[in-house]
């Protein structure tokens, strides 16, 4: 079966500093992991996705088999970068189900 | 204005009392799914559909129901046998065997029981 961890609840930062939100999954299959972005007020958007090697608002995640992680990373982190933060992985399972980690809340601190 | 529309935004319920919550999507998406959001727990899917007339339960999917008549629409109802129904629950779409594979949520329904 698969599962998606995230170990920490609520990480708090200062602005300036870096930023590295966890995420651990577990799934005998080729995985796809996505993070997935709740800014206060706004609905759950897709932050950034493994398979395009992209960096989005400065952040991004590299995909490692071995470890079976795939954290979140931003060098400077900035006070809008305040969010519920999740990880993501997409199974074979009838087609494209998302499994979701429990989220990491970021709270960047003036 | 295109994307995923979910009503009422806020809902109480009376305990022994089911309750529907509507999910709309005009993206022409052949999947939707109902997750719902805990804190501390993360999304957890209660049921999907790849197609109309065609839908499977999810993780959680105990004390829910659904429909899926047409391809715009997904309603969700909270059945008196749910024992926890006080939640945030997000509907979302996606189209399936789309190689670069997205997903679109709605902004969530809130229900509590009172």
């Amino acid at each position: 079966a698969q599962r998606v961890t995230q170990p920490e609840k609520l990480l708090s930062v200062f602005k300036g500093a870096p930023v590295e939100l966890k995420c651990n999954y577990s799934y005998s299959g080729s995985p796809e992991l996505f993070w997935y972005v709740q800014y206060s007020r706004q609905r759950l958007q897709l932050l950034l996705r493994h398979i395009s090697r992209e960096s989005i608002k400065g952040f991004t995640a590299d995909l490692n088999k071995g470890e079976t992680s795939f954290h979140l990373k931003k060098p400077f982190a900035q006070e809008e970068d305040s969010a519920m933060y999740y990880c993501a992985l997409r199974t074979s399972r009838a087609g494209n189900m998302l499994t979701f980690g429990g989220g990491t809340r970021l709270m960047v601190k003036p | 204005d295109g994307g995923i529309t979910q009503s009422p935004k806020y809902l109480f319920r009376k305990e022994g009392q089911n309750v529907t919550l509507s999910c709309e999507q005009n993206l022409n998406h052949d999947a939707m799914y109902w997750y719902r959001q805990d804190p501390g727990q993360g999304l957890r899917l209660i049921y999907y559909s790849q197609i109309v007339n065609d839908f499977q339960k999810g993780d959680i999917a105990e004390g829910y129901s659904v429909s899926r008549e047409k391809k715009e629409s997904f309603p969700l109802t909270v059945t008196s046998a749910q024992k926890n129904p006080t939640a945030f629950y997000l509907c979302a779409s996606s189209v399936t065997g789309q190689g670069a594979y997205t997903i679109y949520f709605g902004e969530g329904s809130w229900l509590t029981v009172v």
